[in-house]
């Protein structure tokens, strides 16, 4: 059974530290994205990627957050520097075309829970 | 532009009583609406899309165009369907991209 992974699950950080976030998507998979998941905003869209390109990043403080897709393996999201507002549950997803859907269904990983002392 | 408002934030019922999670949205095209759902700490999951028309663990989740909704629909809650539920949606050539709303939690009572 095919699923998204993530590391670390967990990390505790203090400010002003690099966070690096990984994710393997569904093999086959052509988009990626990252999601933010906090009590106060749910789930906000942070980027996406379509055949490791990036599509969108609007979502995402451009002076500390970046996304990149190494290769088709592996999606990165870094913190930098990291600040106690960006203490979070960081979800990546990946998606595919599917037969019945005329859209993309997503399939997400397990998360990272990100706190920033 | 797309939105998606989930109006309750927390549902509480009983066992055995129906539950309605309220969805409305708003895009001007042809929408395609899902509800995924998040038991305590795991990921999150698809529960049901609409194109589909499916029951799935009881649930049913019927759009109304007229009233840009999407509400999902249990007509006997359980302690197990306790979870956090979001409604989301795809427009337009967005590539997949979802626009999720705010969640809502339900939390089922014995």
């Amino acid at each position: 059974d095919a699923r998204v992974t993530q590391t670390p699950r967990h990390k505790v950080t203090e400010m002003g530290q690099e966070v690096t976030m990984r994710c393997q998507p569904i093999l086959g998979h052509n988009t990626v994205f990252w999601y933010r998941q906090t009590m106060m905003q749910g789930l906000e869209l942070l980027a996406y990627f379509r055949n490791r390109a990036p599509l969108d990043d609007s979502g995402m403080p451009k002076d500390r957050f970046s996304a990149e897709m190494p290769d088709a393996t592996l999606a990165t999201l870094k913190i930098q520097p990291s600040e106690p507002r960006d203490s979070a549950v960081y979800f990546c997803a990946s998606g595919s075309r599917s037969a019945r859907a005329t859209y993309n269904e997503q399939f997400f990983g397990p998360g990272t829970r990100l706190t920033v002392l | 532009a797309q939105r998606v408002t989930q109006p309750e934030k927390l549902l509480s019922v009983f066992k055995g009583a129906p539950v309605e999670l309220k969805c409305n949205y708003s895009y001007s095209g042809s929408p395609e609406l899902f509800w995924y759902v998040q038991y305590s700490r795991q990921r999150l999951q698809l529960l049901l899309r609409h194109i589909s028309r499916e029951s799935i663990k009881g649930f049913t989740a019927d759009l109304n165009k007229g009233e840009t909704s999407f509400h999902l629909k249990k007509p006997f809650a359980q302690e197990e369907d306790s979870a956090m539920y979001y409604c989301a949606l795809a427009g337009g050539t967005s590539y997949g991209k979802l626009t999720f709303g705010q969640g809502t939690i339900l939390t089922v009572h014995p």
